[in-house]
């Protein structure tokens, strides 16, 4: 099965931050991965799709990049509302996550 | 509006079983593969099961595999999740889910509200 690795587990930052998540496949998965954000108490919701893709209704200061084992997740300009923890899924072979990265106001 | 709905969670002792259901409404349920996710106690998100739209392709994570068995009932739009053997380590809130295909890619786009699956004695 494919593993996948995010790191990193948590980072503290300030609002208007460029942050910057990293996830990493243990095989090749192409572009076949997403990424969902989760706030306390709710089920996540859907970011970016196809690696890069922007999922309707979401800010363009969500952007994902990549391809093969190397994926990354970038907030240009973190806001209030972005304080999260962030998942990506690999949909190559099955629908693994990663570990998850807990965004933390700093 | 697309809803999914779960049910069936509880207590249950170590060894027991559960069988999870999620009713579906708002879409054509027979058109898309459904998925269940666990999230343990302050934990990530973990993909148990899939199932294609007919049911003719099931998937399982490894520590389920022998112990869960996905199931639909296209025509009472529902989905299932019967739960043997259960452990410590299966508790968590189970989400049902909807699958869907953008730009030749799986994504999660409806989850339920979640349902608790508590093992322990």
């Amino acid at each position: 099965d494919i593993q996948m690795t995010q790191s990193p587990s948590s980072l503290s930052a300030s609002v208007r931050d460029r942050v910057t998540i990293t996830c990493r496949a243990s095989q090749s998965i192409r572009k076949s991965l997403n990424w969902y954000q989760q706030k306390p108490g709710k089920a996540p919701k859907l970011l970016i799709y196809a690696t890069s893709s922007l999922q309707s209704g979401v800010p363009s200061r969500f952007s994902g990049s990549g391809s093969g084992t190397d994926f990354t997740l970038t907030i240009s300009s973190l806001q209030p509302e972005d304080f999260a923890t962030y998942y990506c899924q690999e949909t190559f072979t099955t629908l693994t996550f990663g570990g998850g990265t807990k965004v933390e106001i700093k | 509006q697309v809803q999914l709905a779960e049910s069936g969670g509880g207590l249950v002792e170590p060894g027991g079983s559960l069988r999870l259901s999620c009713a579906a409404s708002g879409f054509i349920f027979s058109d898309f593969y459904m998925t269940w996710i666990r999230q343990a106690p302050g934990k990530g998100l973990e993909w148990v099961s899939y199932i294609s739209s007919r049911g003719s392709s099931i998937y399982y994570t490894d520590s389920v595999k022998g112990r869960f068995t996905i199931s639909r009932d296209n025509a009472k739009n529902s989905l299932y999740l019967q739960m043997n053997s259960l452990r410590a380590d299966d508790t968590a809130v189970y989400y049902c889910a909807r699958v869907n295909a953008q730009l030749g890619v799986d994504i999660i786009d409806h989850w339920g509200q979640g349902t608790l699956v508590t093992v322990s004695s």
